[in-house]
């Protein structure tokens, strides 16, 4: 059974450098989900795609943020010029349309830590 | 927008009891809705799910029943056991908006 996978577990970078993660859905699984989520707080929605297109984007998405997915499987999620603020847990999440209940599946996460 | 709410932040059982949790929501147009369980450190799990033209849905060990004259949801665990300690979730399906949750401590 592989469900959602995310790598790397566990990223520490300083302040301003760029960080990247990946997510890989589960494979008939045409949404994709990221979200982020600090402690003492459930997952905020930043983004989704529905096959490799990217459909919805929240307000929480700076600029300094960038997903994508681009053939329509495996997604990475960019970060540039990291600040402390963008310490967080971030979760990917997929799920299939078309079906009674489009029930999101969530990996692991990736917890980014900015010195 | 949608707003879903849990009543109580921390909730705290014996072991072998059953528990109950419970979720309100203000989005009338959900077509279900979702319990998840958050282990620390862990990602969301999904628990069960029930549709908005559903009163009732049962699991193993866990009941969600769905009230849509008051907007609420509640989880029934039955039999708690110590691995049931987790945080819990009841967004509302498509973008799932979850507010803070419910801490569930089972103590032995």
């Amino acid at each position: 059974d592989t469900g959602v996978s995310q790598n790397p577990r566990h990223k520490i970078t300083k302040r301003g450098q760029n960080v990247t993660f990946r997510c890989d859905p589960i494979s008939e699984h045409n949404r994709l989900y990221w979200y982020r989520q600090t402690l003492g707080q459930g997952p905020e929605f930043l983004t989704y795609f529905q096959n490799e297109a990217q459909l919805e984007k929240s307000r929480l998405l700076s600029d300094r943020f960038s997903a994508e997915r681009p053939k329509g499987s495996f997604s990475t999620l960019e970060i540039q010029r990291t600040e402390q603020g963008d310490s967080a847990m971030y979760l990917c999440a997929s799920s299939r349309s078309g079906v009674l209940t489009d029930t999101q599946y969530f990996g692991p996460g990736t917890r980014l830590t900015v010195l | 927008g949608e707003s879903v709410g849990l009543h109580l932040p921390t909730l705290s059982v014996q072991e072998g009891d059953n528990s109950i949790i419970n979720c309100a929501y203000s989005n009338s147009a959900s077509d279900y809705f979702i319990w998840y369980k958050q282990e620390s450190g862990k990602g969301p799990q999904f628990i069960i799910d029930i549709r908005s033209n559903m009163d009732k849905r049962q699991g193993q060990r866990v009941t969600v029943l769905l009230n849509k004259t008051v907007k609420h949801l509640s989880l029934q665990i039955a039999a708690t056991q110590p691995g049931d300690s987790a945080v819990y979730f009841c967004p509302g399906g498509g973008k799932l908006i979850f507010g803070q949750g419910t801490e569930l401590s089972v103590k032995p």
